[in-house]
C-alpha cells in the first residue's frame, strides 16, 4: 500500500521563477493538506484541498496556488519565487477533511525547494 | 506571542539518561495534542498522541496539563537513535499548528 509521494525530491530555482509540486495521497485518501517547512521552524499550513477545493488556507500569500485532481492528487504552485521560499514542502493526506494525526493523517517525505 | 512554542535546544544528553521537554500553547480551545519526531531533512514521523490522563509508550510518556497549557515529553533511559528534533504539535481545524521543535542529541 503506497504512501504519500510527492516530487520531485529536490529542486532549484531562480528568484522570480514559478515552481509546481506534486503529491500523490495514501490510497483511499480524498483530503490534501500542504505545510512549508523552513529550516529551523516547524511546519506552517498552507492550505487544504478536499473534493478538488480549497476548503482551508493559511497565512500565505496569493503567489501560492493549488489545485486538486479527481484522481484526488494535488499540485501546489508557487510563483515569483523569493529567497525566503527556500523550505521543505511537506504534504500530507487524511481520510476525511479535518482528520487528525490519530486518525491516518500521513506525511510525504517532502519535496526541498531551493530558491537561488 | 506564537500559538505553539517550545525550547529550541539543543539538548546534549548522555545516553541512559531521562529528559524531559515542555512545550505550550496558546489557544485554550484545543482538543488534541501530538509529539512528532523529525530526523535531520525526513519528514515529521508521529511520536505519539498526548491526553490528560497521561500516555506511555515504552520509554516515552507524554502529559498534557490543560489548566496551565502546557504539554511535556519525558524520554527515560535514552538511546543514540533518540537524537532527532521532537516537535510539539496542536490540532486546530483543519490543520496542525506546530512548535519550533526541540533538538536533542544523545552523547555516547
Amino acid at each position: 500500500d503506497a504512501g504519500v509521494t510527492q516530487s520531485p525530491t529536490h529542486l532549484i530555482k531562480t528568484r522570480g521563477q514559478q515552481v509546481t509540486l506534486r503529491c500523490s495521497p495514501k490510497s483511499g485518501h480524498d483530503t490534501v493538506s500542504w505545510y512549508q517547512q523552513a529550516l529551523g521552524q516547524g511546519p506552517q499550513f498552507i492550505f487544504q484541498y478536499y473534493e478538488e477545493e480549497e476548503r482551508q488556507r493559511g497565512n500565505f500569500p496569493d503567489r501560492f496556488s493549488g489545485h486538486q485532481f479527481p484522481n484526488y492528487s494535488s499540485e501546489l504552485n508557487v510563483n515569483a519565487l523569493l529567497l525566503g521560499d527556500s523550505a521543505l514542502y511537506l504534504c500530507a493526506s487524511s481520510l476525511v477533511e479535518g482528520a487528525t494525526p490519530n486518525y491516518g493523517y500521513t506525511f510525504g517525505s517532502g519535496t526541498r525547494l531551493t530558491v537561488v | 506571542r506564537k500559538e505553539v512554542e517550545q525550547d529550541p535546544g539543543p539538548f546534549n544528553v548522555p545516553e541512559g539518561a531521562t529528559v524531559a521537554f515542555n512545550c505550550t500553547y496558546s489557544n485554550s480551545a484545543s482538543q488534541s495534542f501530538f509529539w512528532y519526531r523529525q530526523d535531520c531533512r525526513k519528514e515529521p514521523k508521529l511520536l505519539m498522541s498526548v491526553y490528560s490522563s497521561g500516555n506511555e509508550d515504552g520509554r516515552f510518556t507524554a502529559q498534557l496539563n490543560r489548566a496551565s497549557q502546557y504539554i511535556s515529553l519525558l524520554i527515560r533511559d535514552s538511546k543514540l537513535s533518540d537524537s532527532a528534533t521532537y516537535l510539539c504539535v496542536v490540532d486546530g481545524n483543519y490543520q496542525l499548528i506546530w512548535g519550533a521543535g526541540t533538538k536533542l542529541i544523545i552523547k555516547p
